[in-house]
């Protein structure tokens, strides 16, 4: 049980150019999210999925498009990187309960864009 | 005015110390607390939830004050290894989305 695994972890862009982040989990988990962790700041919400095939804007959208063709995945896609989008990103899934939902984190991926 | 604020500290304290964390959060919808730890250049995890009854999980004490808009983290017997960051996290509403995340407050444990 590997719970809530992240690829890349490390990755450096230019300017301009385009990834996608993979999140994967294993906990038959309903919602994942992204968010992005910069100094100073507390975790913000990028994207989130309730399911399989939905997806939401969270906090911080711009830049950045997702995707959850499966249940175990939620992408990350940055089409034209920015020196703004330099940040640490951590995807998280929770069960989607009402009141006790507890989410859990992948590994991080640390992203520069120069 | 952010929604969650916490001291970033630094804390610096003796191992054995007892040491208290506040934060306090603005939306009066809130529903739903914790604490996550995070260790440096790793994830967060979840250190505990906070209960309005309060709760207990060994040396960590965590109360809720709803009156005042605050919650709490108290450690006591303070180990080398409590040494992290430590998140406040609120949620508004019923739904995992609206979930906050205070910047965090950092503690160091020295021997």
């Amino acid at each position: 049980n590997a719970g809530v695994t992240q690829t890349p972890k490390f990755r450096v862009l230019k300017t301009g150019q385009s990834m996608t982040l993979l999140c994967a989990q294993d906990m038959n988990h309903e919602y994942m999210y992204w968010y992005r962790q910069d100094p100073g700041m507390g975790l913000r919400l990028i994207h989130y999925s309730v399911g399989e095939g939905t997806t939401a804007k969270g906090e911080v959208p711009d830049g950045y498009n997702v995707s959850r063709l499966k249940k175990q995945n939620f992408l990350l896609g940055l089409e034209s990187a920015a020196p703004s989008q330099t940040s640490v990103y951590f995807c998280a899934s929770s069960p989607g309960l009402i009141n006790t939902d507890t989410q859990y984190f992948g590994p991080g991926t640390r992203l520069t864009v120069l | 005015r952010k929604e969650v604020e916490q001291d970033p500290g630094p804390f610096n304290v003796p191992e054995g110390a007892t040491v208290a964390f506040n934060c306090t959060y603005s939306n009066s919808a809130s529903q739903s607390f914790f604490w996550y730890r995070q260790d440096c250049r790793k994830e967060p995890k979840l250190l505990m939830s906070v209960y309005s009854s309060g709760n207990e999980d060994g040396r960590f004490t965590a109360q809720l004050n709803r009156a005042s808009q605050y919650i709490s983290l108290l450690i006591r017997d303070s180990k080398l290894s409590d040494s992290a960051t430590y998140l406040c996290v609120v949620r508004v509403g019923t739904g995992g989305f609206k979930t906050i995340f205070g910047a965090g407050t950092r503690l160091f444990v020295k021997a």
